[in-house]
This record gives structure tokens, C-alpha cells and sequence, in this order.
């Protein structure tokens, strides 16, 4: 059974911080991740989606590593903003394409 | 031109009564979910359906039944509700395999 961990739960850094934020998942058989974003009391925005057959994708500030065959993906967080605060959120599908979440990690950026 | 979006945002009822909530996508995915967020933000599938066929049923209680009029809409009715459903559903979609999306979520209390 697929089982997602998200580390650290909760992370306060100051503004202007390089930062990771790290996911790891028990069954490799994996066909993509994705990373989420959720603000308090909000919905969740999709960041990033990074395909099996890559080892990483890039959006603005915002870069997604996989690394299969030791069970990790890491998402690091560049030059970060108070506007970053949110909970993010690694998930990975199963073999019927339902998503399967980690725990998450509360980000704050304080200025 | 919300991609995926959900109604009510809020839901407050009292215990045994039947409620529903409607999801829409616009994007034209062939594949919608429904998932719950308790109380400790941990989010769990509770229902897919594909091309208006049920394809993953959770062990979720029968109380709860998805109904899809068409692949746009997929909409989640729960019968005699307890205090236990409190929470927020999610609604969401994607093509096979694909990017999920979700919608803003429908917070329900249950009183």
C-alpha cells in the first residue's frame, strides 16, 4: 500500500530564503508526482506535475525533483516570499489514477 | 471561467438530514473525483468516475452516493448525514493519467 511523507510538518523561514521541502513515497511504481499548494480555508492549486521519465520541472521560483528509484521527490523554493505561505502538498497516483496525499508542510515566510 | 467549480462553498445542516453538493469542469476531462479533508487536513479519495462509469468506490459508508448527469458534472449526495461527515470535499478532474485540478472545496458542518 502506497504511503506518502512529507518532511518537515511545518517550516518559518525569513524572507529571501532558498528553501526545500521534501516528500518521500513507499512504492516507486509510480507514473507521476504532483505538488500542490493549499492557502487556509482554500482549495488546492496545482504547481507542478513531474512525469516518471523526468527528473525534474521547473516553474518560476518553483523546482520539482524525482528520484524513483530511491522513493523522494523535493521541491525547492527560491528567493521565498511572505506570499509563499501556504500548506504544500506532494501527491502520487495509483495504478487506478486516484491520488494518494501526503501529510503536507505548512510553510511560513516571514518578512 | 472557473475550471473547476463547486456548490455551496458552505454548508451548515443538522444531523440526519440528506444534502447534496455539485461539481462542474470546463476543461473537458473525462475523469472527476470526489475527496475529503478531515479535520486534521489530511485528504483521502472517496470516489472517481470515468466517462459517467464508477470506477473506484473507497470504502466510504453507502450514505454517500456520486451521481454524474454527464461528464461535466459530478455531483456528491449524502443521505441521513452524522456528525462524523464534517469536513471539506474536494472536487476534481484530469484526462487519464493526467494533471488533477481541483475545485475550491465545499466546507459542510454537521449539527
Amino acid at each position: 500500500k502506497q504511503e506518502v511523507t512529507q518532511i518537515p510538518a511545518a517550516l518559518s523561514v525569513p524572507e529571501g530564503e532558498n528553501l526545500v521541502l521534501n516528500c518521500s513515497f513507499t512504492d516507486s511504481a509510480i507514473y507521476n508526482l504532483q505538488w500542490f499548494r493549499q492557502d487556509p480555508g482554500k482549495g488546492l492549486t496545482s504547481l507542478l506535475l513531474i512525469q516518471s521519465s523526468q527528473r525534474e520541472q521547473t516553474s518560476g521560483r518553483l523546482n520539482a525533483s524525482l528520484d524513483k528509484s530511491s522513493g523522494r521527490s523535493t521541491l525547492y523554493i527560491a528567493a521565498s516570499q511572505p506570499g509563499d505561505s501556504a500548506t504544500y502538498l506532494c501527491a502520487v497516483p495509483d495504478n487506478t489514477d486516484k491520488l494518494i496525499f501526503g501529510t503536507g508542510t505548512r510553510l511560513q515566510v516571514f518578512p | 471561467d472557473t475550471a473547476v467549480s463547486q456548490t455551496p462553498k458552505y454548508l451548515v445542516t443538522q444531523m440526519g438530514n440528506d444534502k447534496s453538493i455539485k461539481c462542474e469542469q470546463n476543461l473537458g476531462h473525462d475523469t472527476m473525483y470526489w475527496y475529503k479533508q478531515d479535520s486534521k487536513k489530511f485528504l483521502k479519495i472517496m470516489f472517481s468516475y470515468n466517462n459517467k462509469e464508477l470506477i473506484i468506490n473507497e470504502t466510504v459508508p453507502n450514505r454517500f452516493s456520486p451521481k454524474s448527469p454527464d461528464k461535466a458534472h459530478l455531483n456528491l449526495h449524502i443521505n441521513s448525514l452524522e456528525l462524523g461527515d464534517s469536513a471539506v470535499y474536494f472536487c476534481a478532474s484530469n484526462l487519464l493519467a493526467g494533471e488533477q485540478f481541483f475545485g475550491p472545496g465545499t466546507r459542510l458542518t454537521v449539527l
